[in-house]
């Protein structure tokens, strides 16, 4: 079983759509929980992230995490074409500086 | 402040050929990466430098080797270039100052070998 797992999609939705992305991990010594944003032929960028448990909202955008389950996700309100980009999962141990990261979902935002 | 570049930005190599790939950061940090991204497989670690210094094997580091040339700069280079090697390569770096040890990736080279 590989440490993270993301579904890599793709994932097609309507302009003001609601959007659901998970991942869902192994290792219980994960601790800082991040979303990073790909858009095509470019390098990702940091979305958001989370310490532990817990929400974080962000304008549009909302990270979860539920340690006891070991799954986290990223909701993206009243979605927008611009959304329309690679959503990769990565998580790091406490003391480590290493990411680990999902597969990436795809999203397509249609207008 | 141009943050991290890579060069190049594309590549052709034949098998057997070797090659350096080149990535800089103007952003004072202390820890730099190399990942390949291939799809359907994500992003994998393929060497790292914690610090000006000192490198570490990654996830896939066989095929590889890298240089940390100073504290700005660190490549990748290919010795022997197989067709499995044929990826995007990312390189990526981080402070180590803060919490989210957000890391920041330059714009990638595409890498073909025939």
């Amino acid at each position: 079983q590989k440490e993270v797992e993301q579904d890599p999609g793709p994932l097609s939705v309507p302009e003001g759509a609601i959007v659901s992305l998970n991942c869902t991990y192994s290792n219980s010594a994960f601790q800082y929980f991040m979303w990073y944003r790909q858009y095509s032929r470019k390098g990702p960028e940091l979305l958001m992230y989370t310490y532990s448990s817990g929400n974080k909202e962000d304008g549009r955008f909302t990270a979860q995490v539920d340690k006891s389950s070991k799954y986290i996700s990223l909701f993206i309100r009243d979605s927008q074409p611009s959304d329309s980009a690679t959503y990769l999962c990565a998580m790091k141990r406490g003391s480590n500086y290493k990411l680990t990261f999902g597969k990436g979902t795809l999203l397509t935002v249609n207008p | 402040n141009a943050g991290v570049t890579q060069t190049p930005k594309f590549q052709v190599l034949k098998t057997g050929q070797s090659m350096t790939l080149q990535c800089a950061q103007d952003m004072n940090h202390n820890s730099m990466y190399w990942y390949r991204q291939d799809p359907g497989m994500g992003l994998r670690l393929i060497y790292y430098s914690a610090s000006e210094g000192t490198t570490d094997k990654g996830e896939v580091p066989n095929g590889y080797n890298v240089s940390r040339l100073n504290k700005r700069e660190f490549s990748l280079r290919l010795e022997s270039a197989a067709p499995s090697q044929t990826s995007v390569y990312f390189c990526a770096s981080n402070a180590r100052d803060r919490q989210t040890y957000e890391q920041y990736f330059g714009p990638g080279t595409r890498l073909t070998v025939t």
